[in-house]
């Protein structure tokens, strides 16, 4: 069974740009959700996708937007990039109410 | 709404000695209450959770904690401290399974362990 695997590990973009991250949930994993985790802080909800719709958001705009594929991959986009999106983005997948699993992470700056 | 207070940015505990680090949360539905520990640069792996039942949940690597509903409290301990330990812990809190809340975690600002020899 493999894990919950993310892409690029890395990412340097300048403001207003856009930018798009990518993760593969585990083999049967049927939600998505991602996190935004600052430098030396908790990683923040950002929303979650179950069978492809978005299925709760936390406190962020509308330039943040996302899509869940029929395979379970998923996308986060964030569009006209700020210097505080600078953080380690984190997806996260489960299977119904079991527990949820985490990937690496994509660390993005913003220049 | 649902809120998590981790007290103490940083622990520091000599190899051996007892590990705490604290955790109050806030929550208007009855909580699921995780610990994660999270090594630098990496993704964040799950030490244990309390959903309901037994109060006192033991997790992966001598860790356990306790769910105190009346000092809403789900402190972490290990009796002996090793320095593979040393990490950043994040407690957190979701709604129960079946709430619209379930599985939409919310972190604490997370405690750095450190051990020393």
């Amino acid at each position: 069974e493999t894990g919950v695997t993310q892409s690029p590990t890395h990412l340097i973009k300048t403001r207003g740009q856009q930018v798009t991250l990518r993760c593969s949930s585990q083999s049967g994993h049927n939600t998505v959700s991602w996190y935004q985790q600052a430098l030396g802080q908790g990683p923040q909800f950002i929303f979650q996708y179950y069978r492809e719709e978005e299925n709760g958001r936390g406190n962020f705009p509308p330039r943040f937007s996302g899509l869940q594929f029929p395979n379970y991959s998923s996308e986060l986009n964030v569009n006209a990039l700020e210097l505080d999106d600078s953080a380690l983005y984190l997806c996260a997948s489960r299977r119904g109410n079991n527990e949820q699993f985490f990937g690496p992470g994509t660390r993005l700056t913003v220049l | 709404a649902q809120s998590v207070t981790q007290l103490g940015s940083h622990v520091s505990v000599s190899e051996g000695a007892l590990v705490l680090l604290r955790c109050n949360y806030s929550s208007s539905v009855p909580p699921y209450l995780f610990w994660y520990v999270q090594y630098p640069n990496q993704g964040l792996q799950l030490l244990l959770k309390y959903t309901t039942g037994a109060t006192l949940v033991k997790g992966i690597n001598g860790f356990e904690a306790e769910f105190k509903k009346s000092e809403t409290s789900f402190h972490l301990t290990k009796p002996s401290a090793h320095m593979s330990d040393a990490a950043e812990y994040f407690c957190a809190v979701s709604g129960n399974a079946g709430g619209t809340s379930y599985g939409k975690l919310t972190f604490g600002q997370g405690t750095i362990l450190t051990v020393h020899p």
